[in-house]
């Protein structure tokens, strides 16, 4: 198994622009999230998802879209990035009944 | 509501010497707590984890933290520290698959 996997590893983007942060897992794990960290603040639930068409915010949703047509997959949408953004994004999954939580290596995005 | 206080940002030992790492929670349920682990430019590591069972857990690397419901506190402790456990560790609790992060603690282990 691969485990939870993220691309891209950094990415510098201008503000206004949009893209697609990826997130994928092969372990057929129904819950899958979106953290992000920033210093000194641990790390933010942003969204999560409960299953294939399920999603719902976190603590910290502004600013970020997400959809979830297949277990494996989990993409985090930014459609008009702002400095505020700049961070490093965590992706994380597990199974259905169990609260340890796998998480992907990171993404780490810069906004000028 | 659930949310966790991580008392120490920054903590520095020397090699050898005892680690201590204090955490302390809020939830309105009785929470699972873990211990996570974060080398640098690296992704997180699970250390150790606390669902109900026995109130003293043993993790990875040595690790142990005990669960002490009278004091809300999940402190994370190591006999000896070596020096690749310099690393930034979170203390987190989960209700209902959410996870709830602490700030962080910076270990810095001196030689």
């Amino acid at each position: 198994n691969a485990g939870v996997t993220q691309t891209p590893k950094f990415q510098v983007l201008k503000t206004g622009q949009s893209m697609t942060l990826q997130c994928a897992q092969d372990m057929n794990h129904e819950y899958m999230s979106w953290y992000r960290q920033d210093p000194g603040m641990g790390l933010r639930l942003i969204h999560y998802s409960v299953g294939a068409g399920i999603t719902d915010q976190g603590e910290v949703p502004n600013g970020y879209n997400v959809s979830r047509s297949t277990t494996e997959d989990f993409p985090l949408r930014l459609l008009s990035a702002a400095p505020s953004q700049t961070s490093v994004y965590f992706c994380a999954s597990s199974y259905p009944g169990q609260d340890t939580q796998y998480f992907g290596p990171g993404t780490r995005l810069t906004v000028l | 509501a659930q949310s966790v206080t991580q008392l120490d940002s920054h903590v520095s030992v020397s090699e050898g010497t005892p680690v201590l790492l204090r955490c302390n929670y809020s939830s309105s349920y009785s929470p699972s707590l873990f211990w996570y682990v974060q080398h640098p430019n690296k992704g997180l590591q699970l250390l150790l984890k606390y669902t109900s069972a026995a109130t003293l857990v043993k993790g990875i690397n040595g690790f142990e933290a005990e669960f002490k419901k009278s004091e809300t506190s999940f402190h994370l402790t190591k006999p000896s520290a070596h020096m690749s456990d310099a690393a930034e560790y979170f203390c987190v609790v989960s209700n209902d698959y959410k996870l709830s992060f602490g700030a962080g603690t910076t270990v810095t282990v001196r030689a």
